[in-house]
C-alpha cells in the first residue's frame, strides 16, 4: 500500500527557518515524482512544485520559485519542503502528493495527511 | 501562466445530476484531473486524464473535456458528495501543474 506520511504541525515565528518532511513507503521512491501543494486557511489548492527523487530534477511554480526549496533524500525515501525565512503569509496546510504512474507528473493520486504550518509572532 | 476557471458554487438536490465546469484556453488539448476535498481532509482524486476513474470511485463520477471547457458530472448525487471540487492540469509550456479555484458542491 502506498503511504505518504508527513511530519507534524509546526508553530514558528516570522523570520525563522523550517523544513517539513514527507516519507514515502510501499513503492519505489526513486521512480515516482512527488509534489507539494499549499492550502491557505479557507482557500483553494495551489500547486507549488514537484521533484523526481531518482535524479533530483525539480520544477517549481513561478509563484513559489525562490520562496521555498524542494528536496529529497532517496536513502530514507523522504521528500522535503523548506523555508529559509518564514512569513506570516506562509501559514497554511501543506500536502505532499504522488502521481499514480511512474514517471508521470500530470496528477496526484496519493496524498499525505498534510502538515499545518502556523507562522505568528 | 495557464488559468483554470471554476464556478464558486453549485447546488443540486439529492438524486439529481451535478455538473461542475472548469474553463481554460483550449483546455480540450490538455488532460484534466479532478479532486474532491471534504472539510478537514486531504484531497481525493476522483477523475484523471479527463474521464478515468481511480479504483474505489463510484461510477456516478464521470468527466469530459472539449474545447474550452472540462466538466465533472456527478449522477444520482448523494449527501456524502457535498465537498469542494478542484480541477487541475499540467501546463507543459511552463512545466508546472495548475489548479482551478475550486467549486463548493452543496446538496440541498
Amino acid at each position: 500500500e502506498v503511504q505518504l506520511v508527513q511530519s507534524g504541525a509546526e508553530v514558528k515565528k516570522p523570520g525563522e527557518s523550517l523544513k517539513i518532511s514527507c516519507k514515502g513507503s510501499g513503492y519505489s521512491f526513486t521512480s515516482y515524482w512527488i509534489g507539494w501543494v499549499r492550502q491557505m486557511p479557507g482557500k483553494g489548492l495551489e500547486w507549488m512544485g514537484i521533484i523526481y527523487p531518482g535524479d533530483s530534477d525539480t520544477r517549481y511554480s513561478p509563484s513559489f520559485q525562490g520562496q521555498v526549496t524542494i528536496s529529497a533524500d532517496k536513502s530514507i525515501s523522504t521528500a522535503y519542503l523548506q523555508w529559509s525565512s518564514l512569513k506570516a503569509s506562509d501559514t497554511a496546510m501543506y500536502y505532499c502528493a504522488r502521481p499514480g504512474s511512474s514517471g508521470d507528473t500530470e496528477y496526484f493520486q496519493h496524498w499525505g495527511q498534510g502538515t499545518l504550518v502556523t507562522v505568528s509572532s | 501562466s495557464y488559468v483554470l476557471t471554476q464556478p464558486p458554487s453549485v447546488s443540486v438536490a439529492p438524486g439529481k445530476t451535478a455538473r461542475i465546469t472548469c474553463g481554460g484556453n483550449n483546455i480540450g488539448s490538455k488532460s484534466v484531473h479532478w479532486y474532491q476535498q471534504k472539510p478537514g481532509q486531504a484531497p481525493v482524486l476522483v477523475i484523471y486524464y479527463d474521464s478515468d476513474r481511480p479504483s474505489g470511485i463510484p461510477e456516478r463520477f464521470s468527466g469530459s473535456n472539449s474545447g474550452n471547457t472540462a466538466t465533472l458530472t456527478i449522477s444520482r448525487v448523494e449527501a456524502g458528495d457535498e465537498a469542494d471540487y478542484y480541477c487541475q492540469v499540467w501546463d507543459s509550456s511552463s512545466d508546472q501543474g495548475v489548479f482551478g479555484g475550486g467549486t463548493k458542491l452543496t446538496v440541498l
